[in-house]
């Protein structure tokens, strides 16, 4: 059972250019997220998707784009990156919004951009 | 809006020995669940514990326990007996009831790094 996996691990951009990161769960849940996280600002929610076809911004979503391809997919995408999107992007999923369900996580992608 | 906040960026601790981590919520839901994660160095976000609001004993689970005080509006994560691989970053985090603008997001704190020493 593979859980969340999310690509590519590591990846260094130049200024302006563009790319997406996959994530992909195969615990058949309704709801994925995409974080940032920063040094001494923990884990910043940019957006959400609650089930398939539908996504809304969280916190920080300038700069970002997502498509819910299907059930399983949750892609982020960086148009034209930036230095201040250089972070570790973690994808996550829940099975459930009963409170006492939690996130199952993506092993992250460290992303730099230069 | 909910808001987590952990004091303590960083953390020492005697291998062996207790340590509390501190955590204070602020929240208008009367609802909500509390949870701690741990980090370790390679990077993967790993689940150790769960407190619901309504819950009227702390959690336990191994060697972590929830310290849930919910007039003070703190849910503390105590390690008893340390061991080297606790070293890490450790998040506090709480979720909201379903729908609305916080459909079923978890709210994080800064995170906390723990160093055990032999």
């Amino acid at each position: 059972n593979a859980g969340v996996t999310q690509t590519p691990k590591f990846q260094v951009l130049k200024t302006g250019q563009s790319m997406t990161l996959q994530c992909a769960q195969d615990m058949n849940h309704n709801s994925m997220y995409w974080y940032r996280q920063d040094p001494g600002m923990g884990l910043r929610l940019i957006y959400y998707s609650a089930s398939e076809g539908t996504t809304d911004k969280g916190e920080v979503p300038n700069g970002y784009n997502v498509s819910r391809l299907n059930k399983r997919e949750f892609s982020l995408r960086l148009e034209s990156a930036a230095p201040s999107q250089t972070s570790v992007y973690f994808c996550a999923s829940r099975e459930s919004l009963e409170l006492n369900y939690g996130y199952t996580f993506g092993s992250g992608t460290r992303l730099t951009v230069v | 809006a909910q808001k987590i906040t952990q004091t303590q960026p960083g953390m020492f601790v005697q291998e062996k020995e207790a340590v509390t981590l501190d955590c204070t919520y602020d929240t208008s839901d009367p609802s909500y669940g509390l949870f701690w994660y741990k980090q370790p160095s390679s990077g993967e976000m790993i689940f150790l514990i769960y407190q619901g609001s309504y819950d009227q004993q702390n959690a336990t689970e191994g060697r972590y326990s929830l310290n849930f005080q919910k007039a003070r509006k703190s849910a503390n994560l105590v390690i008893s007996a340390s061991q080297l691989g606790d070293s890490a970053m450790y998040f506090c985090a709480m979720s909201s009831p379903g729908g609305g603008t916080s459909y079923g997001k978890l709210t994080f704190g800064q995170g906390t790094i723990l160093t055990v020493h032999p």
